[in-house]
C-alpha cells in the first residue's frame, strides 16, 4: 500500500517534446508538492497545492504547469523539454504545514 | 527567509563508528526540524524530527539534538552499519510556513 506514488519512474525523451508526470497520495493529505533534485542532490521546491489551490509557485519556467484534479493527485506537465530539465522530480504530500512525505521520484533524462 | 547550512557534505566512517551531521539555521521563528534519509534511487524518507520545545530526541541508534540559542541542530547515528549509507538532509520550518528549508545534504558512507 504505497503512500505517495509517481509514474513513470524513468522518463527518457528528446529535446522539444512535451511530457507529463503523475503523482497520487493515499494518506488523506490536503497539500501536495513538486520538488526538483539536481545532480548535486539539492532539493528545490517548484510548486505546492493546498486543497487544489496553488499556494507556492517558485521561479520556474512557464513551460512547467502543475495540475491538481483533486486533493489526492498532483500532475506536472512540461512543454518543450530542454537538456537542463534533466533531473529527478519528487512529489510530496502533507497535512497543511505539517511533515512532508515524499514519493519515489521520476528520473527524467532529456537527450 | 530561512537559510539552512549543513556540514559535512561527505562523511566516511567505519562500520560500528558514530556519525554526526550538523546543521545551522537563521530564522529564530523556526520551530520544527525534520531529518530525511535518501537511499540510492529512492525518495527522501523521514527518519526523525524534533520540535523547538524539546532539546533531544532518540529513536534506537539515531538521535537529534537542538540548541535554540545557538540555532543549530545535529543528527547522531551510533553503531553505524553499511545500510546507513545514504544522503541525509536536515530541514527547518516555522509554524506559519507551508514548506521547510532543506540543507544541501550529507553523503554518509559506512565502510564494512
Amino acid at each position: 500500500d504505497t503512500a505517495v506514488s509517481q509514474t513513470p519512474k524513468y522518463l527518457v525523451t528528446q529535446m522539444g517534446n512535451d511530457k507529463s508526470i503523475k503523482c497520487e497520495q493515499n494518506l488523506g493529505h490536503d497539500t501536495m508538492y513538486w520538488y526538483k533534485q539536481d545532480s548535486k542532490k539539492f532539493l528545490k521546491i517548484m510548486f505546492s497545492y493546498n486543497n487544489k489551490e496553488l499556494i507556492i509557485n517558485e521561479t520556474v519556467p512557464n513551460r512547467f504547469s502543475p495540475k491538481s484534479p483533486d486533493k489526492a493527485h498532483l500532475n506536472l506537465h512540461i512543454n518543450s523539454l530542454e537538456l537542463g530539465d534533466s533531473a529527478v522530480y519528487f512529489c510530496a504530500s502533507s497535512h497543511t504545514k505539517e511533515t512532508q512525505y515524499f514519493g519515489p521520484g521520476t528520473r527524467l533524462l532529456v537527450l | 527567509g530561512e537559510n539552512v547550512e549543513q556540514h559535512p557534505s561527505t562523511l566516511s566512517v567505519q562500520e560500528g563508528d558514530s556519525a554526526v551531521i550538523k546543521c545551522t539555521y537563521s530564522d529564530s521563528a523556526s520551530n520544527y526540524f525534520p531529518w530525511y534519509k535518501q537511499e540510492l534511487g529512492k525518495g527522501p524518507q523521514l527518519i526523525i524530527d524534533i520540535r523547538s520545545n524539546v532539546g533531544e530526541k532518540k529513536d534506537q541508534r539515531i538521535a537529534v539534538t537542538l540548541n535554540k540559542t545557538a540555532k543549530h541542530f545535529s543528527l547522531h547515528i551510533t553503531e553505524t552499519q553499511p545500510e546507513d549509507s545514504a544522503v541525509y538532509f536536515c530541514a527547518a520550518k516555522g509554524g506559519g510556513s507551508y514548506i521547510p528549508t532543506f540543507g544541501r545534504g550529507t553523503s554518509l558512507i559506512v565502510h564494512p
